[in-house]
C-alpha cells in the first residue's frame, strides 16, 4: 500500500530565510511522480513542484527545489528566500495514477 | 485558460437530503478525480475516472455516495441521503494521462459541504 508521511505538522521560518519541509513515502511502484502542493487559507490546492521518479536530477522551480532520494524514499522541499506569501499548508503527494497525500505541514513565515 | 470549475462553492443542507456536487475538468484532460478533505482524515481520494470510465472507487465511503462522468467535460458526485459526518470540503481535480502515468493534477476551488 502507498503511504506518504510528513513528520512536521508545523514549521516556522523568518522572512528571507530558507526552510526545508520533509516527506517520506512507501510504494511498490517503480515508476511514479512526486509532487508538492500548497494550500493557502483560500483552500485552493496549488501545484508547487513535480519530480519524476526516473529522473536523478532534482527539480527546481524558482525559489522552490527538492531533494529527492529514491533509495531512501525521501522527497523534501526547500524554500529559499521565504516570503510572506509562502505561508500555507504544504502537502507532499506520490503516485502513478492516483495520488496519496501526506497529512500536511503548516508553514508560518515570521516577518 | 479556465481551470477546473466546481459548483456550488458552498452547500448547506439538512441531514437526509440529497446533495449533488458538480465539476467541469480542464478541457483536454482525460483523468478526473474526486477528493474529500477533513481535519481528521486529511485529503482522501474518493474515486477517479480515465476517459469517463470509473477506474477506482475504493475510496467511496459507502453506498450513499455515487459519482458519474457522462462526458469528458462534466462529472457529478452525489450523496443520498446526506449525514452530518459528510461535512467536508470536496475537491475535483483533473489531469492529462500519458501512458501509464498521470501527470500533475489541477484542483478546483472545492465545495464546502455542511450537513446539519
Amino acid at each position: 500500500a502507498q503511504t506518504v508521511t510528513q513528520s512536521q505538522p508545523e514549521m516556522s521560518v523568518q522572512e528571507a530565510e530558507t526552510v526545508t519541509l520533509s516527506c517520506t513515502y512507501d510504494t511498490s511502484e517503480s515508476d511514479y511522480y512526486l509532487f508538492w502542493y500548497k494550500q493557502p487559507p483560500s483552500r485552493q490546492m496549488i501545484l508547487v513542484i513535480r519530480q519524476e521518479a526516473y529522473k536523478q536530477q532534482n527539480a527546481t522551480e524558482n525559489r522552490f527545489s527538492v531533494n529527492f532520494q529514491k533509495a531512501a524514499k525521501s522527497f523534501s522541499l526547500k524554500i529559499s528566500d521565504s516570503q510572506l506569501g509562502d505561508a500555507a499548508m504544504y502537502f507532499c503527494a506520490q503516485g502513478a495514477q492516483k495520488l496519496v497525500f501526506g497529512q500536511g505541514t503548516r508553514l508560518t513565515i515570521n516577518p | 485558460d479556465a481551470g477546473v470549475i466546481q459548483s456550488p462553492r458552498h452547500e448547506v443542507t439538512e441531514m437526509g437530503q440529497e446533495v449533488t456536487l458538480r465539476c467541469k475538468p480542464i478541457s483536454g484532460h482525460n483523468s478526473l478525480f474526486w477528493y474529500r478533505q477533513t481535519m481528521m482524515r486529511g485529503l482522501e481520494l474518493l474515486i477517479y475516472f480515465n476517459n469517463n470510465v470509473p477506474i477506482d472507487d475504493s475510496g467511496m465511503p459507502e453506498d450513499r455516495f455515487s459519482a458519474k462522468m457522462p462526458n469528458a467535460s462534466f462529472s457529478t458526485l452525489k450523496i443520498q441521503p446526506s449525514e452530518p459526518r459528510d461535512s467536508a470540503v470536496y475537491f475535483c481535480a483533473s489531469s492529462l494521462r500519458g501512458g501509464r502515468l498521470a501527470y500533475e493534477q489541477y484542483f478546483g476551488p472545492g465545495t464546502r459541504l455542511t450537513v446539519t
